[in-house]
């Protein structure tokens, strides 16, 4: 099916582990995001993708890497978990760029204990 | 880029208008309007862009008076499932990738 999709869903980790989150569009688009979203907060980017192997910072940066091997995969790595970490988490994807319509993905519900 | 102000939550009845205005004073000459909708526990989702004066699509208006540094989101007799937060961005088409999505406003439709 088209369209962009994360895994896993929900993952609860503990502090200190390394834990990756996927993201995955069948829309061959440019551009990729991913976003944090926390209660008082709404929504904040982490980073963003304008190609492959082409990634840039974003708000919240700290804490994450990412990567982009392939147009249509962006993981996102959170390298030592923290508390803080807990979040829900969007990925986005965009045929030219952030202002134009993004795409997002169904989340990731990260628990870090 | 420009960061935008929205009021944080908002009631409604069932089948009134709604109007949710958005503050984007310092928005820039090429930045464009853009608003997405979302649902609990989904991501956010498109709704409408505009540049300047009047928008409209299946789902709303978007309203951009002359000094563009506010804009008004028009939702036509709402019901039940329009009750979402509501995201008010402003950024050029091309090469504005960091967009503040802010907590935008809480929208509760009321039987």
């Amino acid at each position: 099916d088209a369209g962009i999709t994360q895994s896993p869903r929900y993952k609860i980790t503990e502090t200190g582990r390394q834990v990756t989150l996927m993201c995955h569009q069948t829309w061959s688009h440019s551009y990729m995001f991913w976003y944090r979203q926390d209660l008082g907060h709404g929504l904040r980017l982490i980073y963003y993708s304008a190609a492959a192997d082409i990634t840039d910072k974003g708000e919240v940066p700290d804490g994450y890497v990412v990567s982009r091997s392939k147009t249509e995969n962006f993981p996102l790595t959170l390298e030592s978990a923290t508390r803080s970490q807990t979040s829900v988490y969007f990925c986005a994807s965009s045929e030219y760029s952030g202002s134009y319509e993004q795409y997002f993905g169904p989340g990731t519900r990260l628990t870090v204990t | 880029l420009a960061k935008t102000t929205q009021p944080i939550s908002m009631d409604s009845y069932e089948g009134q208008e709604v109007n949710i205005t958005c503050s984007h004073n310092n928005i820039a000459t090429n930045d464009y309007i853009t608003w997405y909708q979302q649902f609990p526990s989904q991501g956010p989702r498109f709704i409408i862009q505009g540049y300047k004066t009047k928008v409209t699509n299946e789902v709303a208006s978007l309203f951009i008076p002359a000094d563009r540094k506010s804009s008004t989101l028009s939702l036509p007799r709402v019901s039940l499932s329009d009750t979402a937060v509501y995201y008010c961005l402003v950024g050029a088409l091309r090469g504005a990738n960091n967009l503040f999505f802010g907590t935008g406003t809480r929208l509760t439709v009321i039987p």
